[in-house]
């Protein structure tokens, strides 16, 4: 089967920086994408992994490894607007994604 | 401007009815899914579609219809066998097989009355 694990809430401060977890066990591996979604939209591509280490994109980066069934956004310089729910999804197949339940992030003041 | 286009983006049922979501993307994507979101949950794939006249069931199937009669549509019915159908639905888009990333719809929220 698959399993995609992924913190249920995280709360920081605006400026700070926040990293998100997400550990999968699926059947096959054809890369690891991180979407955001806010409440009531639709969900928006931030990042794809498909080897191991660490892609940088601006004030976003994810990180992964293979081995561990690991992987991790990172999010610096945090702001107001980056409060949103982050998804895990991973290409366990050739055709679909599979989800995580998401992460609920809080940026406070 | 290239997209994908979800209409209603509200939709109410009445108990025994049949009611059908809209999704049109001009992107010539040749791969489309429909998901379904539950409040603190994730994307749960319904069916999706890799070419014209095609389609498989996903993880959650039951309840729900589909055609793909045109590359740029997918429509999906929620049928009366669909006990719970009260949910947020995205569809989604994609190139190809593979490592593309998936294009998301504005959603429709559909509720029973």
């Amino acid at each position: 089967g698959q399993n995609i694990d992924q913190p249920t809430e995280m709360t920081a401060t605006e400026g700070a920086i926040v990293q998100i977890n997400c550990t999968y066990q699926t059947s096959g591996f054809n890369g690891l994408f991180w979407y955001q979604q806010h409440a009531g939209e639709a969900p928006t591509f931030l990042s794809y992994n498909v080897l191991d280490g660490l892609e940088e994109k601006g004030r976003f980066s994810s990180f992964l490894s293979r081995s561990k069934g690991y992987s991790y956004l990172l999010l610096k310089e945090l702001q107001m607007k980056d409060s949103a729910s982050y998804l895990c999804a991973v290409n366990s197949g050739y055709s679909t994604l599979t989800f995580g339940k998401g992460t609920m992030l809080l940026v406070s003041p | 401007d290239g997209g994908i286009t979800q209409s209603p983006k509200y939709l109410f049922r009445k108990e025994g009815q049949n009611v059908t979501l809209s999704c049109e993307q001009n992107l010539n994507h040749d791969a489309m899914y429909w998901y379904r979101q539950d409040p603190g949950q994730g994307l749960r794939l319904i069916y999706y579609s890799q070419i014209v006249n095609d389609f498989q069931k996903g993880d959650i199937a039951e309840g729900y219809s589909v055609s793909r009669e045109k590359k740029e549509s997918f429509p999906l019915t929620v049928t009366s066998a669909q006990k719970n159908p009260t949910a947020f639905y995205l569809c989604a888009s994609r190139l190809d097989r593979g490592p593309e990333k998936l294009f998301f719809g504005s959603g429709t929220q559909l509720s029973v009355l």
